[in-house]
């Protein structure tokens, strides 16, 4: 199985400031189309994860600019410019170019 | 507007077998390009993919379930289904229902959630 290995695992965050989560992946996930399988999510608590980033670096619909990803390979990063109060939550990472799909460990963003 | 709900069994006994089901409004699971997805999460193991069932019917399961699981459908009521044959502890978990893309894998619209706790 692909591991997905996110840090910081906990990031205190004043809202206003920006935020930046790392994921690496044990295996690249560069496809032979030119995508990379993975994807961000946000979970808030009692809700199901939110899809907010697919194929490295689009954008779901509905999810703010504030919010982008980057990264090719093994390495990828989750760039929020300016965190909000809505923002707080586990953000995790997914690989979906190798079965079985597999998921980061989560990172905590908490209110400074 | 797409929605997903999970219903089934909310405490079963070591041994037993988990069902759960997910009902599927304001969008067919035949149409092309979708999958229908089982995914849990537990405090000791996070995020786990279960499997999947395309919109043709094909099953693809995670392995680390060794056999245990099937994926099924019914297409008459829109809806889809997880067993989990001879469940443990560890099987505690909450169970997610989700619509993936084929082309792009990622998992769009989920349900809610469904705490299936095994204990005897």
């Amino acid at each position: 199985d692909i591991v997905m290995t996110q840090s910081p695992l906990s990031l205190p965050v004043t809202p206003g400031e920006p935020a930046s989560i790392s994921c690496r992946s044990s295996q690249s996930l560069l496809y032979s189309n030119g995508y990379n399988y993975l994807d961000w999510y946000l979970q808030k608590p009692g809700q199901p994860p939110q899809l907010l980033i697919y194929l490295g670096s689009n954008r779901a619909s509905g999810v703010p600019d504030r919010f982008s990803g980057s990264g090719s390979g093994t390495d990828f990063t989750l760039k929020i410019s300016r965190v909000e109060a809505e923002d707080f939550g586990v953000y995790y990472c997914m690989q979906s170019v190798q079965v079985p799909v597999t998921f980061g460990q989560g990172t905590r963003l908490d209110i400074e | 507007q797409l929605q997903l709900q999970e219903s089934g069994s909310g405490l079963i006994k070591p041994s037993q077998t988990l069902s759960l089901t997910c009902a599927v409004s304001g969008g067919s699971i035949s149409i092309s390009g979708y999958s229908w997805s089982w995914i849990r999460q537990s405090p000791g193991k996070g995020l786990e993919w279960i499997g999947h069932i395309s919109h043709s019917g094909s099953t693809l399961y995670n392995p680390s379930l060794k056999g245990r699981v099937l994926i099924s459908e019914d297409r008459s009521k829109n809806q889809f289904s997880l067993h989990l044959i001879s469940v443990t502890a560890a099987d505690t978990a909450v169970y997610y229902c989700a619509r993936d893309f084929d082309s792009s894998g990622h998992f769009d619209h989920w349900g809610q959630g469904s705490l299936v706790t095994v204990s005897s």
